[in-house]
């Protein structure tokens, strides 16, 4: 099973939004609903900050938001912050052989 | 609630190494418990999961020389890693799988494969 498709770098201004997508097959998001995203600071372990497609766990703030088309997962972060800057994968369930793919991972660069 | 990882270190290829991860705040057997693991400078990879009645699972590239198991009255969950390769090299997470997401996870133990 290969990994979910991402960009590997996105860049923003502060104030500004950003999308981020996340590919993947028949096998995984195009057929389920179990689609997360994470944020993983520097030296940190990641973080959820959306599950079931387009829910935030609490405490994660509404700036942001999951949707899905297809075969194709996206995570938008509106009124971006400097403390956004950090790596971010996605991951969905699999009816393949890998239960869990994640995302190849995308770098978010505030300017 | 907290996972806490330990066991990683420097072993040679070839060889095996256990790794530990302790819950407090949750049970082990009532949760799904997975490994997830990150190469240096590269992204997240699933390894395993253990599910509540006990069937496990793993990634294509540890199938059949990585073991996943859990001691309730420890409540800890195990990987036992055997024949261990160079791109085994990782910093390795356990995480709980609460519903459809990764929601808990370990600040990780790294494995070094070299010789």
């Amino acid at each position: 099973q290969s990994a979910l498709t991402q960009p590997a770098s996105v860049s923003g201004s502060p104030g500004q939004s950003i999308t981020i997508s996340c590919t993947g097959t028949s096998s995984d998001i195009t057929v389920y609903d179990f689609v997360s995203w994470y944020q993983q600071h520097p030296g940190d372990a990641p973080k959820l900050i959306i599950y079931d497609v387009n829910k935030r766990p609490s405490g994660i703030s509404n700036r942001f938001s999951g949707s899905k088309s297809g075969n194709t997962a996206s995570l938008t972060i509106s009124g971006l912050q400097a403390e956004d800057e950090a790596d971010y994968y996605c991951n969905s369930y699999s009816g393949s052989s890998s239960l869990y793919v994640f995302g190849t991972g995308t770098r978010l660069t505030v300017l | 609630v907290q996972l806490v990882e330990s066991g990683g270190g420097l072993v040679q290829p070839g060889g095996s190494l256990r790794l530990s991860c302790a819950a407090s705040g949750l049970t082990v057997s009532t949760n799904y418990v997975a490994w997830v693991r990150q190469a240096p400078g590269k992204g997240l990879e699933w390894v395993s999961v253990i599910k509540t009645d006990g069937r496990t699972f793993y990634g294509d590239s540890v199938k059949g020389r990585f073991n996943i198991s859990r001691d309730n009255s420890k409540n800890t969950v195990y990987l036992q890693m055997n024949s261990l390769r160079v791109d085994d090299t990782a910093l390795y997470y356990c995480a709980r799988r609460g519903g459809n997401a990764f929601d808990i996870w370990g600040q990780g133990t790294m494995v070094t494969v070299s010789s």
